[in-house]
């Protein structure tokens, strides 16, 4: 099946750092979703991305839609105490099922 | 409303139990779906119901039942479970099956088997 390995498994920053996470695939995708999901909470979405070379910014985040759509990256700039979390990259390709990458948890250090 | 309701946020059960999930949307969306999140892992598909009819079924096993009594609402009826099966199970729906658009998951129900 579909696998999107997600990297770094996790991540230790200092407040104020910038964030870089990405998401690759041996499979295309026409579809890139990143969540992030807060301790005994659902998935909440940050950015989606529809089209390859496509790149979203949401306030601090920004994402892209890597150019041969079996990539993507996540930033997030100038991290502040509520950034903590996990991270997942998500893809769709057609009528296939929605495939999650295996997650990235950011944590702030003091 | 641009959520996706699920209640109870907690439960305990024994095995022996019987014990439903609900999730509601009320965003006019026509497919919705079952995870399981084991912790630390990425959720795990379960069902999906698309336009009100069960569509994907993930070989769950039949202590897990499914029920879409109508477009905005979905249960997950728990029979017989077993202490494994404890995890966080999220509800989400998406505007079309399977498509393109993001999916809305709700805040889950942490599932604790006794």
């Amino acid at each position: 099946g579909q696998q999107l390995n997600q990297s770094p498994q996790s991540m230790f920053i200092q407040e104020g750092e910038d964030v870089s996470m990405n998401c690759t695939s041996s499979s295309i995708f026409n579809t890139w979703l990143w969540y992030k999901q807060d301790p005994g909470e659902g998935p909440v979405l940050l950015i989606a991305l529809y089209k390859a070379g496509e790149l979203t910014s949401n306030g601090r985040l920004t994402a892209q839609f890597g150019i041969t759509r079996k990539d993507s990256f996540l930033n997030i700039s100038a991290s502040i105490p509520s950034d903590v979390g996990i991270y997942f990259c998500a893809a769709l390709f057609g009528n296939e099922k929605l495939t999650f990458g295996t997650g990235t948890r950011l944590t702030i250090i003091p | 409303d641009t959520e996706v309701t699920q209640t109870p946020k907690h439960l305990v059960m024994g095995m022996t139990n019987k014990k439903s999930l609900k999730c509601e949307q009320h965003m006019g969306h026509r497919a919705m779906y079952w995870y399981k999140q084991k912790a630390k892992k990425p959720p795990e598909l379960m069902f999906v119901y698309s336009y009100e009819k069960l569509s994907i079924n993930e070989s769950v096993p039949s202590r897990f039942s499914p029920e879409c009594p109508n477009s905005s609402l979905l249960n997950l009826h728990l029979h017989a479970l077993q202490p494994e099966d404890s995890a966080l199970y999220l509800c989400a729906s998406s505007q079309e099956p399977l498509g393109q658009g993001g999916y809305t998951f709700g805040s889950g129900t942490r599932l604790t088997v006794v």
